[in-house]
């Protein structure tokens, strides 16, 4: 019953550095997501995937590489990491689209720092 | 633009005391409407969920109200307890997605419950 969990929880990187953070959920979901969290803003969303093999840009997606070959990971990749984008990183999951009123779970989040 | 704000951005209240958080949302099509809790340093979890024929929904001591026609909606927690000292994020879900993905995410508004 581990849900979705992401790894690290903690990470500090070197601007330019390629990190990639972890996202897996046991359950099975055709939707999962990718935000980041900022002081000031909402949660905003870097990239999504309905399903394996398919993925669409998000509203912030610039800097930043995901995959979904298997349907339980959807890692994310900063191909070269920026200080901005020092932030706390959310993966969620979901069965159906939200307009279908399907829940969506989140992860503990990663905090990433770039420095 | 599709856009959620709420209000207060903060509020500190004495255990046992009531409180009633505001949500405001310009959102179109617009499918159902999410309050969530986030305990710090952790994802957010989801309280309720209600389309636009559900005025009143609630979980336990939480309270959510919606009015479809002022596009307004409500957070009302009763009895506050110390655990519900969280962020409380208002979140509206379209009909369909874009580069804003499903969910729309407002600010959140900081509860500090102090004994």
């Amino acid at each position: 019953d581990a849900g979705i969990t992401q790894s690290p929880r903690y990470k500090i990187t070197e601007t330019g550095r390629q990190v990639t953070l972890m996202c897996h959920q046991t359950w099975s979901h055709s939707y999962m997501f990718w935000y980041r969290q900022d002081l000031g803003h909402g949660l905003r969303l870097i990239y999504y995937s309905a399903a394996a093999d398919i993925t669409d840009k998000g509203e912030v997606p610039d800097g930043y590489v995901v995959s979904r070959s298997k349907t339980e990971n959807f890692p994310l990749t900063l191909e070269s990491a920026t200080r901005s984008q020092t932030s706390v990183y959310f993966c969620a999951s979901s069965l159906g689209q939200a307009g279908r009123r399907t829940e969506a779970f989140f992860g503990q989040g990663t905090r990433l720092t770039v420095v | 633009k599709n856009q959620v704000e709420q209000s207060p951005q903060s509020l500190i209240i004495l255990e046992g005391k009531n409180c009633t958080l505001q949500c405001n949302y310009t959102v179109s099509p617009f499918s159902n409407l999410r309050w969530y809790k986030q305990d710090t340093g952790r994802g957010p979890v989801s309280l309720t969920i209600m389309t636009f024929s559900e005025n009143t929904k609630s979980n336990g001591r939480y309270t959510a109200t919606l009015d479809a026609d002022t596009k307004q909606s409500s957070l009302h927690i009763t009895a506050s307890q110390l655990s519900d000292s969280a962020s409380y994020i208002c979140v509206v879900a379209l009909n369909y997605g874009g580069s804003q993905g499903n969910l729309i995410f407002g600010k959140g508004t900081k509860l500090s419950v102090k004994p």
